[in-house]
């Protein structure tokens, strides 16, 4: 059973698209996180999300909205592609707000050309 | 703000020898530490982490890592490598008391020869 799993695994897309990645838990967790792997392996919070509601946002550009329908879901629309957002985005969720260990998904490596 | 520096960004060591992963950190406030591997194509995975207590800890797959607030270091070592402990290796911190906010290094790369 997979704990955290995102879909696609590999996204391949021209400049100006709109494109989603889904992510979804299995364990029960209440907080859900959306991480970018930049090409030199950085990677940095962009949003977390607890019992749907955010509670982390930071300095992302517009272009990238998080939905949660509900605790289990956190996915990722991405408006207007450019170069820049060429990455690998991980999902991770964490039991709350405050537990420190996140379980992470194995990744989406967006290529935008 | 948190900051974390991982000064090595390959590390290259034979089979069987031991070997450490430097971490430091920069904090205004006191933090959690822990230590996450990705393996190639694999999302990162908990190895181990620093809450409160012993300032030692350690993984199942004999990893340790001794937290030091003077020298707001968190060191990852094992004294014996496996080529199956090939991977990158990151260190995080959190702030404690607020909502889990991880900041991480920039990776080392653990390179185990034969």
């Amino acid at each position: 059973d997979t704990a955290v799993s995102q879909t696609p695994k590999y996204l391949v897309t021209q400049m100006g698209n709109d494109k989603s990645i889904k992510c979804e838990q299995n364990l029960g967790h209440d907080t859900m996180y959306w991480y970018k792997q930049d090409s030199k392996k950085f990677l940095k919070i962009m949003f977390s999300y607890n019992n749907k509601e955010l509670i982390i946002n930071e300095t992302v550009p517009n272009r990238f909205s998080p939905k949660s329908p509900d605790k289990a879901h956190l996915n990722l629309h991405i408006n207007s592609l450019e170069l820049g957002d060429s990455a690998v985005y991980f999902c991770a969720s964490s039991q709350d707000h405050r537990a420190y260990e996140q379980y992470f998904g194995p990744g989406t490596r967006l290529t935008v050309t | 703000a948190q900051s974390v520096t991982q000064l090595d960004s390959q590390v290259p060591v034979f089979e069987e020898a031991p070997v450490e992963l430097r971490c430091n950190y920069s904090s205004s406030v006191s933090v959690y530490l822990f230590w996450y591997v990705q393996y190639p194509n694999q999302g990162l995975q908990l190895l181990l982490k620093y809450l409160s207590g012993s300032t030692l800890v350690k993984s199942i797959n004999g990893f340790e890592a001794e937290f030091n607030k003077s020298q707001t270091s968190f060191h990852l070592r094992k004294p014996s490598v496996h080529i199956s402990d090939t991977a990158e290796y990151f260190c995080a911190v959190s702030p404690t008391g607020t909502a889990s906010k991880l900041t991480f290094g920039t990776g080392t790369r653990l390179q185990v020869m034969l």
